[in-house]
């Protein structure tokens, strides 16, 4: 399996452009999440889906940031205008979901860090 | 909501002496998964070993073990026979498996472990 795979692998644009960032999951997995991790804040989820369907969106930090997952081997998430303040690595993860147990294990993609000037 | 803390920023260990990382949790549900992940210079989050709260025996994977004291909330990471590629940033994370649909992952804010050749 080739794993879970995101580009570009860095980003580097200036204020105000939009950026968007690509991940396409293992085969077979039904969940995706999308990660930021900056040094101020360590890890942090920013929205999941659930069979293409957003479950969980709290940490999108604001209406700059949206994510789409079209079908089940592709999603994208896109910052408009983007800000110096959204430099950081974006991870993809993707696990297959159990509907009676619960997520089985993560796997991550090798992230994209963006730089925002 | 569940916290996750690593109180050792840096750790540094002998080659092919055994280390400890640590890793304690706050949370109110009884049924959990808990992971460590590594992070090597190339970022891509590795799953290294994974322990289900409902299981009393430690998880082991080669030279990789954990000790997951429920009660206490505490589950360390034990590396025997260190190797220079064990040189990484590790993190802590747990996962709630009581709700399908809460499938986010609360990281720690990792350890950084460097390994003396």
């Amino acid at each position: 399996d080739a794993g879970v795979i995101q580009s570009p692998r860095h980003e580097v644009t200036e204020m105000g452009q939009e950026v968007t960032l690509r991940c396409k999951p293992i085969s077979g997995h039904n969940s995706l999440f999308w990660y930021r991790q900056t040094m101020m804040r360590g890890l942090e989820l920013l929205i999941y889906f659930n069979n293409n369907v957003p479950i969980d969106d709290s940490g999108m930090p604001e209406d700059r940031f949206s994510a789409k997952m079209p079908n089940a081997s592709f999603s994208t998430l896109k910052i408009q205008p983007s800000e110096p303040r959204d430099s950081a690595v974006y991870f993809c993860a993707s696990s297959y979901a159990l509907a009676e147990a619960g997520t089985d294990t993560q796997y991550f993609g090798p992230g994209t860090r963006l730089t925002v000037l | 909501a569940q916290t996750v803390t690593q109180s050792q920023p840096e750790m540094s260990v002998q080659e092919a002496e055994t280390v400890t990382l640590s890793c304690t949790y706050d949370t109110s549900e009884s049924d959990y998964y808990l992971f460590w992940y590594k992070q090597p210079p190339s970022r891509q989050m590795i799953l290294v070993i994974r322990q289900e709260a409902y299981k009393q025996q430690n998880a082991t994977e080669n030279r990789f073990s954990v000790n997951f004291q429920k009660a206490a909330k505490s589950f360390s990471l034990k590396i025997s026979d260190s190797q220079l590629g064990d040189a990484a940033m590790y993190f802590c994370a747990y996962r709630s498996i009581s709700n399908f649909g809460n499938e986010k992952l609360t990281f720690g804010t990792g350890t950084r472990l460097t390994i003396i050749p």
